[in-house]
């Protein structure tokens, strides 16, 4: 089965740092995306991990630690417009996505 | 690249009707495609997973009868909400992977069905 664990809530300051962690537990694991979903909106991508470590790509990073079972997600010089939901979705079998409750982020002045 | 729409983006039907919704990869074949469902405040769902020519897996808890998915081409996947009830009403997104090799999908931008 698949288990994924993510704050539910967050708030940060517009030009700050956030951290957005996830944990999970899942069979056949390939590797691990993190989508951003504003309300209303269909999910688009933002990073996928598949070996341990850190991806930086502009604003946004990714971390994965595989036999932990955790990857955060990593926001810089944070702007109103990344008030939105983040999804953590770990591969399974089957090329199926498993989407956690995502972590709804509020960027506040 | 990588571009899925979905059609209609937004319907209104009455309860007992059925409502077809589809889902088409613009510029690239999709060899699956997967149909999510969201209720408000909540997460995506998977419903079921459609390779192109075969039967849809359904996930558990869907009903097959109720929810029929058909993906006659490489570019076209349709999900048919039969005999809608109110209960149904929800936002309903479809996503599409290539032939790549890459896990990754591509979402369309979503339905919003309510039934009355």
């Amino acid at each position: 089965g698949q288990n994924i664990d993510q704050p539910t809530e967050m708030t940060a300051t517009e030009g700050a740092i956030v951290q957005i962690n996830c944990t999970y537990q899942t069979s056949g694991f390939n590797g691990l995306f993190w989508y951003q979903q504003h309300a209303g909106e269909a999910p688009t991508f933002l990073s996928y991990n598949v070996l341990d470590g850190l991806e930086e790509k502009g604003r946004f990073s990714s971390f994965l630690s595989r036999s932990k079972g955790y990857s955060y997600l990593l926001l810089k010089e944070l702007q109103m417009k990344d008030s939105a939901s983040y999804l953590c979705a770990p591969t399974g079998g089957g090329n199926k996505l498993t989407f956690g409750t995502g972590t709804q982020l509020k960027v506040e002045l | 690249g990588a571009v899925v729409s979905q059609h209609p983006s937004w319907v209104i039907c009455k309860s007992g009707t059925s409502v077809k919704i589809e889902c088409r990869s613009l510029d690239f074949q999709a060899t699956t495609m997967f149909w999510y469902r969201q209720f408000p405040k909540q997460s995506l769902m998977l419903m079921a997973t459609s390779n192109e020519g075969s039967k849809a897996t359904y996930e558990q808890g869907v009903e097959k009868d109720k929810f029929l998915i058909n993906h006659a081409s490489l570019t076209l996947s349709t999900l048919t909400v039969t005999s809608a009830h109110p209960e149904d009403s929800s936002f309903y997104i479809c996503s599409a992977k290539g032939s790549s090799g890459s896990d990754e999908q591509y979402f369309g931008p979503g339905t919003r069905l309510t039934v009355t």
